[in-house]
């Protein structure tokens, strides 16, 4: 099973910043098939990037995914209002199942 | 647009089976796609639970998968959620959501979830 480690915990920044985000996998991610989620308080997490790369459906192009192998990153290049979240790794289309990293909070 | 209404009790005694349904509107389960549950604890990661397609074919999770069991109702457009033995480790909030490649995919709709608590 692969475990999916997320750096920082929390990322303290302001709008307007740029916020870097990172997962690292304690082995290979095939085909590269890492997905990024947002989650709000209260709310299901949201896909935004998936392929490691690619935007989903209706995501702004503020937010990018990078990386291959062991290391990813999730960018967002200026910080907006509604961007402040928990943000969630994921390794997908893998057995025995699909796993998540711990999330990064970025307030 | 593609929307998923998760229902069921919120409080489960232990030792008792927890059952939710997931409605699907927007979309018919008939047409593709496997459909997925996830769980998350209060203030913890996610896990995924398991999924199913259009024609029942499942996967799960192997820590759960001698107490769950996934359904599917194409008549009524909806996936269905048992987990039997219960304990206070199954308190959590239970979302489904439609994985948008294969059966072990990223999940690219999800319902709003409902939470679960067991406790006596």
């Amino acid at each position: 099973e692969v475990v999916l480690t997320q750096s920082p915990g929390t990322l303290s920044l302001s709008p307007g910043e740029r916020a870097t985000l990172s997962c690292r996998a304690n082995q290979t991610v095939t085909s590269n098939y890492l997905a990024w989620y947002q989650q709000k308080p209260g709310q299901a997490p949201r896909l935004l990037i998936y392929g490691a790369s690619t935007r989903a459906t209706r995501i702004p192009d503020r937010f990018s995914g990078s990386g291959s192998g062991t290391d990813f990153t999730l960018t967002i290049v200026r910080l907006e209002p509604e961007d402040f979240a928990v943000y969630y790794c994921q390794h997908y289309a893998t057995l025995p199942q699909p796993t998540f990293g711990q999330g990064t909070k970025v307030e | 647009q593609v929307q998923l209404q998760e229902s069921g009790p919120g409080l489960v005694k232990p030792s008792e089976t927890l059952s939710l349904t997931c409605a699907v509107s927007g979309y018919s389960i008939s047409s593709g796609y496997y459909w997925g549950w996830i769980r998350q604890p209060p203030g913890k990661t996610l896990e995924w639970i398991g999924s199913i397609s259009r024609t029942g074919n499942t996967f799960y999770t192997p820590s759960l998968k001698s107490r769950v069991t996934i359904a599917v109702d194409t008549s009524k457009n909806r996936v269905s959620l048992r987990l039997t033995s219960v304990t206070a480790a199954d308190t959590a909030i239970y979302y489904c959501a439609r994985h948008r490649f294969g059966a072990l995919g990223d999940l690219d709709y999800w319902g709003q979830g409902t939470l679960v608590t067991v406790s006596s």
